[in-house]
């Protein structure tokens, strides 16, 4: 059983649609939790980012941690075609932060 | 600000030749890490490295090194190469202190 698991899709949503992402994990040591989006033959790109548990806003994109449950989500509010990607999470402990932890990712496509 | 910058892009090798990988990061970030991605497997993580030390090792055979220059950038080598090893390599650089991960584009390798 992997560490973290991600749904891998695909999902496809029509524009304007809240998209849901989703991953849990096993290892209770992990307690810095990323979001990254990844475009085709592009290197992962840091969306959000989360120490702990708690909820993280940014325009559309919230980040939730609930670390008693050890699952993380990422909310996109009115999906846009340009939110087409791969959306990976990601988490890491204290004495190794740089040494993360991804999921498998989810293919994400918002059709116009 | 330059972004980090991978070279090559693009490389083809085959079963049990060598491969160096280069990796410059951006200006002023003292971490490198490096990452395998592939279709099965997802991203993994290989090695990371801070003031030309080695911090954190992934669990990958020892024919995979790295080593890190005093101007901060990087090399990974892999050793007699295995049809396995065919994967997007990335790199990612951030501050001393925990901070965001950047990641380049990526090296594409190709073992046949």
């Amino acid at each position: 059983q992997k560490e973290v698991e991600q749904d891998p899709g695909p999902l496809s949503v029509p524009e304007g649609a809240i998209v849901s992402l989703n991953c849990t994990y096993s290892n209770s040591a992990f307690q810095y939790f990323m979001w990254y989006r990844q475009y085709s033959r592009k290197g992962p790109e840091l969306l959000m980012y989360t120490y702990s548990s708690g909820n993280k806003e940014d325009g559309r994109f919230t980040a939730q941690v609930d670390k008693s449950s050890k699952y993380i989500s990422l909310f996109i509010r009115d999906s846009q075609p340009s939110d087409s990607a791969t959306y990976l999470c990601a988490m890491s402990a204290p004495g190794s932060a740089r040494q993360l932890t991804f999921g498998s990712g989810t293919q994400l496509t918002v059709l116009p | 600000k330059a972004g980090v910058t991978q070279t090559p892009r693009y490389l083809i090798k085959t079963r049990g030749q060598q491969v160096t990988l280069s990796c410059s990061p951006i200006s002023g970030h003292r971490s490198v890490s490096w990452y395998q991605q592939t279709p099965g497997q997802g991203l993994q993580f290989l090695f990371e490295y801070f003031s030309e030390t080695q911090r954190n090792k992934g669990n990958f055979p020892g024919r995979f090194s790295g080593r890190q220059f005093s101007n901060s950038r990087s090399e990974m080598n892999v050793s007699t190469l295995e049809l396995g090893d065919s994967a997007l390599y990335l790199c990612a650089s951030s501050l001393a202190s925990w901070d965001e991960q950047f990641f380049g584009p990526g090296t594409r390798l190709t073992v046949l």
